[in-house]
């Protein structure tokens, strides 16, 4: 995790869109992942963004990257109260076989 | 179906005592791994196996020893329990192990508390 970094807290209101960052210092990162975890359960993968890509989009969820920057986001539209959990970055590098570096994981809370 | 399951889901023991954790997939998949999660949620691999062998073994005092019987199955055994091992443990499995995407599947985790 120390060397991916992401904020700690994030605080939105229901029905607002969530952004949460992630930044990373490898440059030889092939995918970067986002997972969820809520509170007492294990890790749930919501997306994955090949490392070529700018843009993803599924549903509710957006990731970008700006790999210059080294700068990955994921923007929840329309935040729910059940969005509330604890949100990974990870990053798969290259010549690392399937390791992810996990960040240091983002709390989300959503309020009515 | 529970894909990726361990056993137990809390243990609590005394310092200085000797612990496994067990952990099966039925997903059919030819990878694992453990992960250590601490107390500030910081999450880091430990070790991971490709069908049966070792191929990950990050900087984990040797009091940690993990083992695999078949594909499916990955335990943790833990030597001398300290009070720093106080973690949430993760195993996760995916397909292969080769180096291009492919998703990992998390268990829901054993809590181990050390007094």
């Amino acid at each position: 995790g120390e060397d991916v970094e992401q904020s700690l807290f994030l605080s939105v209101r229901e029905g607002d869109s969530s952004v949460i960052n992630c930044t990373y210092t490898d440059s030889s990162s092939t995918y970067l992942y986002w997972y969820k975890q809520e509170p007492g359960a294990g890790l749930q993968l919501l997306t994955y963004i090949f490392s070529n890509m700018d843009m993803k989009q599924d549903q509710r969820l957006t990731v970008l990257l700006n790999k210059k920057d080294k700068h990955l986001s994921l923007r929840i539209a329309d935040t729910q109260t059940g969005d509330s959990a604890i949100y990974f970055c990870a990053e798969k590098r290259a010549g690392g076989g399937n390791k992810l570096t996990f960040g240091t994981g983002t709390q989300l809370k959503v309020e009515l | 179906d529970t894909a990726v399951s361990q056993t137990p889901k809390y243990l609590v023991t005394q310092m200085g005592n000797d612990k496994s954790i067990k952990c099966e997939q039925n997903l059919g998949h030819d990878t694992m791994y453990w992960y250590k999660q601490d107390s500030k949620k910081f999450l880091k691999i430990m070790f991971s196996y490709n069908n049966k062998e070792l191929i990950i073994n990050e900087t984990v005092p040797n009091r940690f020893s993990p083992k695999s019987p078949d594909k499916a199955h990955l335990n943790l055994h833990i030597n001398s329990l300290e009070l720093g091992d106080s973690a949430v443990y993760f195993c996760a499995s995916s397909p292969g192990g080769r180096n291009y995407q492919e998703t990992q599947y998390f268990g829901p985790g054993t809590r181990l508390l050390v007094l």
